[in-house]
């Protein structure tokens, strides 16, 4: 079963529009983490944001913010004022518990591009 | 240096053969994913270390995939009998936490590019 799903293959964005990369997951377990990374075309991985399952505020790092809605197992990607330089891959991932540590999986990714 | 180091960056193989790709995490990581990315495509769980407890294989593809890693330390992915599907970025990540009360952040190598002929 899948358990990363986004369902946005490629988004274009006007610069300076905020932007919502989706993000759903499948999980029973109530201790999870998820995560959003960016992948620029050089091919590195940039980790963006993190949220914990028992964290009771949406977190934020600078222009990026994760909506969280757990009952609704969703957790997308918001990018404020969006720059030429955000044009890239997104991935989501989930870390769940396996045998007392943690595994991480990730979602097929976001393509996203950002128009001047 | 200070990151996940991964060798080699590119190899160019022909069918049939033998490969091994190394990756060197950064010291006192617990925790070394393996993850293959095919071109244009997302990130592919294939084996996952924790400390000493044993590995999940669950993502290996086939019984011509291995992997082990050493004292806890480097790790080897070895690809048997390449296919020309098993082209592909391989990516080694390696993370310093294991409760969930840590972010848990992965940090990646820049990867071993390999095209089986």
């Amino acid at each position: 079963a899948q358990k990363i799903t986004q369902t946005q293959p490629g988004m274009f964005v006007q610069e300076k529009e905020a932007v919502t990369l989706d993000c759903t997951y499948d999980t029973s377990d109530p201790s999870y983490g998820l995560f959003w990374y960016k992948q620029p075309s050089s091919g590195e991985m940039i980790f963006l944001i993190y949220q914990g399952s028992y964290d009771q505020q949406n977190a934020t790092e600078g222009r990026y913010s994760l909506n969280f809605q757990k009952a609704r197992k969703s957790a997308n990607l918001v990018i404020s004022a969006s720059q030429l330089g955000d044009s890239a891959m997104y991935f989501c991932a989930m870390r769940e518990p396996f045998q007392g540590a943690q595994k991480l999986v990730f979602g097929q990714g976001t393509r996203l591009t950002i128009n001047p | 240096g200070a990151g996940v180091s991964q060798s080699p960056s590119n190899k160019v193989t022909e069918k049939g053969k033998d490969v091994e790709l190394r990756c060197d995490p950064i010291s006192g990581h617990t925790a070394l994913y393996w993850y293959r990315q095919s071109l244009g495509q997302g990130l592919e769980f294939l084996i996952y270390f924790q400390g000493n407890s044993a590995p999940d294989k669950s993502g290996l593809p086939s019984d011509r995939f291995s992997a082990e890693r050493t004292g806890g330390s480097v790790s080897t992915l070895t690809i048997q009998r390449t296919q020309q599907e098993d082209s592909a970025v391989y990516l080694c990540a390696s993370s310093p936490y294991r409760v969930l009360s840590d972010t848990g952040e992965l940090f990646f190598g820049e990867g071993s590019r390999l095209t089986v002929l």
